[in-house]
């Protein structure tokens, strides 16, 4: 079975700056996908940004990127120029290849960007 | 494109009643459906997947005759809280895919808050 960790359950940054939160995974596949997710208070689940496994480049969606180790299992999310709007709940998750949408997710990180 | 909608957003009811909720695709068909229950700054927590046409699987712990599932459409799953208790006061999300993307990630509903006088 997969296991999805974040080990920050709480985070916050100033307006403007950059953070980084942080998710390990564990698995025994070698094809899989990657996400993180956002949930701010309107509880909406919003995809922020998607890894193929087979794919070495990290993915990049404006400011927000990600730095994939698969090696080490480590997938971080980078937000860049941390505007008030991205003020939620982020959860890291984890599918394989063959399992139709079917996702294994951490147990979140709460971001408070403070003006 | 890729829109779920689910349906109510917010219900409140006594304990004891039945409460259904829907999940719709409105755009696409969805030939499998997940629905999760989430706790106030939990994670999402799997109850169940359904396929269209066949019965849910339900994952260890979630009390099938006590959240009912069913699927009997490709843009259609309803979930049926029965009897519900306070205790069954939640926030519930579904979400969709379609076996032809199946790598694409699922495809989430607004969810819908359960309160249980």
């Amino acid at each position: 079975a997969q296991t999805v960790t974040q080990s920050q359950p709480e985070m916050s940054v100033q307006e403007a700056e950059t953070v980084t939160l942080s998710c390990t995974y564990d698995t025994s596949e070698s094809n899989y996908y990657l996400f993180w997710y956002k949930q701010p208070p309107s509880r909406q689940m919003i995809l922020v940004i998607r890894q193929e496994a087979y794919k070495q480049q990290n993915a990049t969606e404006n400011r927000f990127s990600v730095n994939f180790q698969k090696a080490a299992k480590s997938f971080s999310l980078k937000i860049s120029d941390s505007q008030l709007g991205d003020t939620a709940m982020y959860f890291c998750a984890f599918m394989k290849n063959t399992n139709a949408g079917k996702s294994t997710f951490g147990d979140g990180t709460t971001l408070t960007v403070k003006p | 494109g890729a829109v779920v909608s689910q349906h109510p957003s917010w219900v409140i009811c006594k304990s004891g009643t039945s409460v259904k909720i829907e999940c719709r695709s409105l755009d696409f068909q969805a030939t499998t459906m997940f629905w999760y229950r989430q706790f106030p700054k939990q994670s999402l927590m799997l109850m169940a997947t359904s396929n269209e046409g066949s019965k849910a699987t339900y994952e260890q712990g979630v009390e099938k005759d006590k959240f009912l599932i069913n699927h009997a459409s490709l843009t259609l799953s309803t979930l049926t809280v029965t009897s519900a208790h306070p205790e069954d006061s939640s926030f519930y999300i579904c979400s969709a895919v379609n076996w032809d993307s199946r790598n694409q990630p699922q495809h989430f509903g607004d969810g819908t808050r359960l309160s249980i006088l």
